[in-house]
């Protein structure tokens, strides 16, 4: 399953298949990103991070992939489970540290 | 690692009271802080945040206000609160000049009534 920027706020996944949601971000000058999850009544979760010198990192199961070019950012989650279903927000922070979220994904996963 | 402490986590406030909110930080120095406010089913939206003592960035035009009189001290206050203001509030924080690890506190549950 894959989301567009912020105009599809939500992504339904079979259990098992990857996941792709995005965001576009704002401002060229930002120089660091995060990807969160937020699960129902709890505040965010750190998943993964990417400096701007950087245009792809791994973790355990999700890669997030950076194009500064079009100011895109990407978190792709392997093997979908059940557990992954939240809201996924993306931030950007910029050189004079403001940390701005995007609106968020919300990600429902079906067995 | 760093813990934040937030409180109080849940308050109900009349229309028209005042309001104080407040984070510390443990396990760091210097930190960047964060507030952020978070309406039912909304994202985070940026309220304020600071790279020091007495320095505050506000984001956006409202009737709240902050204060950071410590090093590891984050305040966000009201002196009338409204309606609007009912959400759930973090405190957040960041360290090092190249820090890349954020930490959240547990969040308040703001209801105006």
């Amino acid at each position: 399953g894959e989301s567009v920027g912020l105009h599809l706020p939500t992504l339904s996944v079979q259990e098992g298949d990857n996941s792709i949601i995005n965001c576009a971000y704002s401002n060229s000058a930002s120089d660091y990103f995060i990807w969160y999850k937020q699960e129902s009544g709890k505040g965010p979760q750190f998943i993964i991070d990417i400096r701007s010198n950087m245009d792809k990192r791994q973790g355990q199961r999700v890669t997030v992939l950076l194009n500064k070019t079009v100011k895109h950012l990407s978190l792709q989650i392997a093997a979908t489970q059940p557990g992954d279903s939240a809201v996924y927000f993306c931030a950007e922070r910029t050189n004079d540290y403001k940390l701005s979220f995007g609106a968020g994904t919300t990600v429902t996963v079906r067995a | 690692s760093q813990t934040i402490h937030q409180w109080p986590a849940t308050l109900v406030q009349p229309v028209g009271s005042p309001l104080s909110l407040e984070c510390t930080v443990e396990g760091t120095s210097n930190p960047n802080l964060y507030w952020y406010r978070q309406a039912a089913g909304r994202g985070l939206q940026l309220l304020f945040y600071s790279v020091g003592i007495g320095q505050i960035s506000s984001e956006v035009p409202q009737n709240l206000s902050a204060s950071r009189p410590q090093d590891r001290q984050f305040i966000l206050s009201s002196k009338k609160l409204l309606l609007s203001d009912s959400g759930f509030y973090l405190c957040a924080s960041i360290s090092g000049v190249r820090g890349n690890t954020i930490y959240f506190g547990e969040g308040s549950w703001l209801t105006v009534v």
